[in-house]
């Protein structure tokens, strides 16, 4: 049973790029969140989608965008990318959104973006 | 926004020692819930706390849920070289929009 994918694992981009990165929930999950890790920091929210739709939303600029397929898979697009923008992101998988479901949020081992 | 204050930032401890981290926030919180993150990979779920006041163990961890609401705790007894890595408190309102701490390094002389 394969637990959450995210691809590619390294990434290299120059400021103003556009960048997308992709997440394959655990087997199961219909629930995919978006968060983005900074170095030696705690992972920060982006967006979570459930039924194709966001539904809920960090502190994250319209840059950041995303979309969820219909067989539950998931892609974060960034936009006109800065330098701060590099930081590991993580896919978070789980089934359902009430608050019940914390305990099966399942984390991806993430995407390292470098933004030069 | 909200924020998790997480303590200490780093620790170095002897093997076979018992180990106390804890998480203060400035919001009350519906769930603690406490990670693990090794070099490479993604957080992966140590504790959940639903309940003011709940104690909750897994092996030689174990964590608490402050009547509060807005604090936490967690002892690993017994550290291991293999309990070497951060440790991460998040606190959730609602949903899986989790607000985590920055992290406590935990380095383990063996």
């Amino acid at each position: 049973d394969a637990g959450v994918t995210q691809s590619p694992t390294h990434l290299i981009k120059t400021r103003g790029q556009q960048v997308t990165l992709r997440c394959s929930p655990k087997s199961g999950h219909d629930t995919v969140s978006w968060y983005q890790q900074a170095l030696g920091q705690g992972p920060q929210f982006i967006f979570q989608y459930y039924e194709e739709e966001e539904r809920q939303r960090g502190n994250f600029p319209d840059r950041f965008s995303g979309h969820q397929f219909p067989n539950y898979s998931s892609e974060l697009n960034v936009n006109a990318l800065l330098l701060g923008d590099s930081a590991l992101y993580l896919c978070a998988s789980s089934l359902g959104t009430g608050a019940s479901t914390n305990e099966k949020l399942f984390f991806g081992s993430g995407t390292q973006l470098s933004v030069l | 926004g909200q924020q998790l204050n997480q303590s200490p930032q780093s620790m170095f401890i002897q093997e076979g020692e018992d180990v106390s981290m804890n998480c203060t926030s400035s919001s009350i919180f519906n769930t603690w819930l406490w990670y693990k993150q090794d070099p490479g990979e993604g957080p992966v779920l140590l504790i959940a706390l639903y309940k003011a006041g709940e104690l909750t163990s897994n092996g030689r961890l174990t964590a608490q849920f402050g009547i509060t609401r807005k604090d936490s705790f967690l002892n690993i007894s017994a550290s291991i070289p293999s309990d070497v890595g951060i440790y991460f408190c998040a606190g959730s309102e609602y949903g899986n929009k989790l607000v985590f701490g920055a992290g406590t390094i935990l380095r383990v002389k063996s």
